[in-house]
């Protein structure tokens, strides 16, 4: 069965510091990669997209960054955060292919002050 | 750019009524319409897709499709507590880019 895991769970950051967050797939080799990020009462916005490693397309401008290590992991990174970045980050995954469903991860809680 | 607008904002239902949901998009081109169900605090979950023009019921849930008005809709019939939720449609257009969501439907349903 394929899990979805996403690290950390909850982050409280102060403007202008670094951030990294981190999604892990197993049990699916090759899957499509994606992080969305969700304001408070928000709908999903996407941000990154990634079908293969070492290859990550950008959706929107946040200054934020994106990376794929591996091949069942994607980072999502800035080095320094804004008040704007507070919000509800969720990875996600699907096999590819027009029809398939994309499965999210349980989402990091990220609140700049 | 695609564009996905969600209507009505916020719903409160009472148990056991029928519940409406509509989704208009911009692109004509766009095929694949996916309805995500999101509990409070928790990451969305698919609940129903459609491919084509015209109706799928699962249960107590039913999608509809129309592609020449740019609209398509789910209906919840027997609404129960447990269907509360933020509803988030998206559509597809590109399969490696991902989804565009709809800014979402809060439902309440009180007992």
């Amino acid at each position: 069965a394929q899990t979805i895991h996403q690290w950390p769970v909850a982050e409280i950051k102060a403007v202008g510091s670094p951030l990294s967050l981190g999604c892990t797939i197993k049990g699916k080799s090759s899957p499509n990669l994606y992080w969305y990020w969700q304001a408070t009462g928000g709908t999903l916005q996407q941000l990154f997209y990634s079908i293969t490693v070492g290859q990550v397309e950008s959706v929107v401008q946040l200054n934020l960054s994106a990376s794929r290590p591996k091949d069942d992991q994607f980072i999502l990174s800035t080095e320094k955060l804004l008040l704007s970045h507070s919000g509800f980050y969720l990875c996600a995954w699907s096999l590819g292919g027009a029809r398939a469903e994309q499965f999210f991860g349980p989402g990091t809680r990220l609140t700049v002050l | 750019q695609q564009n996905v607008q969600q209507s009505p904002e916020s719903l409160i239902v009472p148990e056991g009524a029928r519940t409406s949901l509509n989704c208009t998009f911009s692109d004509s081109a766009s095929q694949y319409f996916w309805w995500y169900r999101q509990h409070s605090g928790k990451a969305p979950k698919a609940l129903m897709s459609i491919f084509s023009n015209g109706e799928k019921e699962e249960g107590r849930f039913t999608i509809h499709l129309n592609k020449a008005s740019l609209h398509f809709s789910l209906h919840i019939r027997d609404s129960q507590p447990s269907d509360s939720a933020l509803y988030l449609c998206a559509s597809l257009n590109n399969y490696a880019q991902g989804l565009t969501f709809g800014l979402g439907t809060r439902v309440s349903v009180f007992p």
